[in-house]
């Protein structure tokens, strides 16, 4: 999507390691987020940063951590991944204009399978 | 507690047919309302959104929905389905004004079109 990106796209990892996900923006935007996508459960939002070294918890932020430290970027990590874990993950900014759409742009999704 | 329901989790359609995807919502407020198609392997894109004003809105692609404050509803609609509208359809809600302003999703509905 324009503006956000994603990386890597794919990853498959061995349970126990570390990994991180990284989502780039070139629009400025205060607002980036973290969700997850499950089957069954839509988008459930893991969490999210309204400016650089400013985040929060969602409702599944256990198992992860995030960091920002430039407005661009936000970094998702799994401090041990886990089976439960693999998911495809993705990041979003929020434009809050309401001369746009006042709502989200997703980025194209990080698919991970931890075995 | 915040929810969003979506009913369906999977629709077959006739191409051609008229469609109507549901969505419900549990919230203490007037929330934004939101929906959202994921094609396969891809990432989500607006189709459309309710703030206030007219309760029936029109998006991108021939879709339309409804708000009805009543039943605490926003149900999407399209009136002639075509084949390129099998996706996923994601109804999510925000809270006017919410810290962080977060979307909460539904589990989504899987739309299947039949030639």
């Amino acid at each position: 999507d324009a503006g956000i990106t994603q990386s890597p796209r794919h990853k498959v990892t061995e349970t126990g390691t570390p990994v991180t996900l990284r989502c780039h923006q070139t629009e400025n935007h205060r607002y980036m987020y973290w969700y997850r996508q499950d089957p069954g459960h839509g988008l459930r939002l893991i969490h999210y940063s309204y400016g650089v070294k400013d985040t929060d918890k969602g409702e599944v932020s256990d198992g992860y951590s995030v960091s920002r430290s430039k407005t661009e970027d936000f970094l998702l990590t799994l401090e041990s991944a886990t089976s439960s874990q693999t998911s495809v993950y993705f990041c979003a900014i929020r434009d809050p204009s309401q001369r746009t759409n006042y709502g989200y742009t997703f980025g194209s999704g990080t698919r991970l399978t931890v075995v | 507690a915040q929810s969003v329901t979506q009913p369906d989790i999977h629709i077959t359609v006739s191409e051609g047919a008229s469609l109507e995807l549901r969505c419900n919502y549990s919230y203490g407020a007037t929330p934004y309302l939101f929906w959202y198609v994921q094609s396969p392997g891809q990432g989500l894109q607006l189709l459309l959104k309710y703030f206030s004003g007219d309760t029936l809105v029109q998006g991108i692609k021939g879709f339309e929905a409804e708000f009805k404050r009543s039943q605490s509803s926003f149900n999407l609609r399209r009136p002639c389905v075509h084949w390129s509208d099998a996706a996923e359809y994601f109804c999510a809600v925000g809270l006017i004004k919410a810290a962080g302003n977060k979307l909460t999703f539904g589990g989504g509905t899987r739309v299947l079109v039949k030639p």
